[in-house]
C-alpha cells in the first residue's frame, strides 16, 4: 500500500477542547503536509513541514515531527464546530511533488 | 482568482464504457496531479505531469487508465471499459511547480459512479 497510517480513525470533542491526530509514514521524507477534507470532496492545504523541522505552528494548529520515529502528530486547540472534518496527512518521498497520503482521521466537534 | 475546476461533478456510466474527466488547474500552474479517492483505498495517487517533462504514471492501476495534458494547461484522465472498482471521486490538484516544498490546490473531484 502506499499509504501511511493515522490514528485515530475517528475522534469526536467538545466546542474548546483540544485535538491530536496522529500520521506515521514508511520511509525517508522530503516533507511532511496536512489536509482537511469537508463531506469527501476538495482538499485544502493546512500547513507543511520539511524533514529539518520538529514542529510548526500556523494559527491554531501545531504540527510536530519525529523522523527518528517517521510519525507527525496535528494538534488543533481550542476547536471549533466548524474544525469538524477529515484531516488527513500526505508525505513526499522525494524532490517530485506526488503525495503519498495517510487514511485519514475523521473528526467531529460537538457545539 | 479561480482555482482548480473539473468536469463533470458526477458521472454515471455503464461497466464497459469509456469516460473522460477534466481538469483545469490553476492558471500559471505547472504541476498537474490527478488522485482517487475510495472507501477501500483511501487516497491514492494516479499520475502527475510538470511542464514538458514525460509524466510520472506510476499510480495509474492499469492500461485502462490514461491522462493527458495539452498545452501545459487542462488535462484529461480517460478510463476505458470501466470496471466496478474503478467507482471513486477522481480528485486533481496543481501547484506552481512539481517540487516538494509547493502547497498543491484540489479541485471539487468527479464522482464517477459505475453501474
Amino acid at each position: 500500500s502506499q499509504q501511511g497510517e493515522e490514528d485515530p480513525q475517528a475522534l469526536s470533542i467538545q466546542e474548546g477542547e483540544n485535538a491530536t491526530m496522529n500520521c506515521s509514514y514508511k520511509t525517508s521524507i522530503n516533507n511532511l503536509q496536512w489536509y482537511r477534507q469537508n463531506s469527501g470532496r476538495g482538499l485544502v492545504h493546512l500547513i507543511l513541514i520539511r524533514s529539518n523541522e520538529r514542529e510548526k505552528h500556523s494559527g491554531r494548529l501545531r504540527v510536530t515531527l519525529d523522523t527518528s520515529k517517521k510519525s507527525s502528530s496535528l494538534l488543533i486547540t481550542a476547536s471549533r464546530a466548524a474544525d469538524t472534518a477529515s484531516y488527513f496527512c500526505a508525505s513526499i518521498y522525494n524532490q517530485g511533488g506526488k503525495l503519498i497520503f495517510g487514511q485519514g482521521t475523521e473528526l467531529s466537534v460537538k457545539p | 482568482g479561480a482555482g482548480v475546476s473539473q468536469s463533470p461533478s458526477n458521472k454515471v456510466t455503464e461497466k464497459g464504457k469509456d469516460v473522460e474527466l477534466r481538469c483545469d488547474p490553476i492558471s500559471g500552474h505547472t504541476a498537474l496531479y490527478w488522485y482517487r479517492q475510495s472507501l477501500g483505498q483511501g487516497l491514492e495517487f494516479l499520475i502527475y505531469f510538470q511542464g514538458n517533462s514525460a509524466p510520472d504514471k506510476s499510480g495509474l492501476p492499469s492500461d485502462r487508465f490514461s491522462a493527458e495534458r495539452t498545452g501545459g494547461s487542462v488535462s484529461t484522465l480517460t478510463i476505458q471499459r470501466t470496471q466496478q472498482e474503478d467507482s471513486a471521486v477522481y480528485l486533481c490538484a496543481s501547484s506552481l511547480q512539481g517540487l516538494a516544498g509547493y502547497e498543491q490546490y484540489f479541485g471539487p473531484g468527479t464522482r464517477l459512479t459505475v453501474t
